[in-house]
């Protein structure tokens, strides 16, 4: 079976662009979730749906962030408008049927 | 908010030796999580634990779910060079509703 697909591996964009980020989680899997990791702060937990529903948004740094699961097979995290400190690795992971979490490759999101 | 603590922040160590690091909270989690992560990469998990006590192995790994429910342990034994990475444990009180991450204990094997 497939891992979590996210989409694209990397980012480039210039402050104030609008960045999409998609996470397809794994099939049958009930709860994704969205990380952000720095250096500074390592990993954080911006926000996680149970089926399709978001349930704890308040690790979302601002509102310049949202994030959707329209259906059970495609979520995205929105940034409008970027900056330059949103910078950093943003990891979806998919919830397996034991509370256990599998994380896809990430996307690297560089803001200049 | 929560926190989790783990030790050593980074080791080094000689190929074939084992390797021990753990996790602490100060509050009590039902579910932990260990994860290795290699550079460019996302954390692929390693171990699941659910229940105090609980001694668990994946191969040369080994981890348990301390009995206060307050931390948690990682073995590696027989080390090579592909153990390196960060290793991170991941706490939840609310059965995998959520989880809090530890920092990081990074690891290096020398030949």
């Amino acid at each position: 079976d497939a891992g979590v697909i996210q989409s694209p591996r990397h980012e480039v964009t210039e402050m104030g662009q609008e960045v999409t980020l998609r996470c397809k989680p794994i099939s049958g899997h009930n709860s994704l979730f969205w990380y952000r990791q720095t250096m500074m702060r390592g990993l954080e937990l911006l926000i996680y749906f149970n089926n399709n529903v978001p349930i704890d948004d308040s690790g979302m740094p601002e509102d310049r962030f949202s994030a959707k699961m329209p259906n059970a097979s495609f979520s995205t995290l929105k940034i409008q408008p970027s900056e330059p400190r949103d910078s950093a690795v943003y990891f979806c992971a998919s919830g397996g049927p034991y509370n256990e979490q599998f994380f896809g490759p990430g996307t690297r999101l560089t803001v200049l | 908010g929560q926190q989790l603590n783990q030790s050593p922040q980074s080791m080094f160590i000689q190929e074939g030796e084992d390797v021990s690091m753990n996790c602490t909270s100060s509050s009590i989690f039902n579910t932990w999580l260990w994860y290795k992560q290699d550079p460019g990469e996302g954390p692929v998990l390693l171990i699941a634990l659910y229940k105090a006590g609980e001694l668990t192995s994946n191969g040369r790994l080994t981890a348990q779910f301390g009995i206060t429910r307050k931390d948690s342990f990682l073995n590696i034994s027989a080390s090579i060079p592909s153990d390196v990475g960060i290793y991170f444990c991941a706490g939840s009180d609310n059965y995998g509703q959520n989880f809090v991450f530890g920092p990081g204990t990074r690891l290096s094997v020398l030949p």
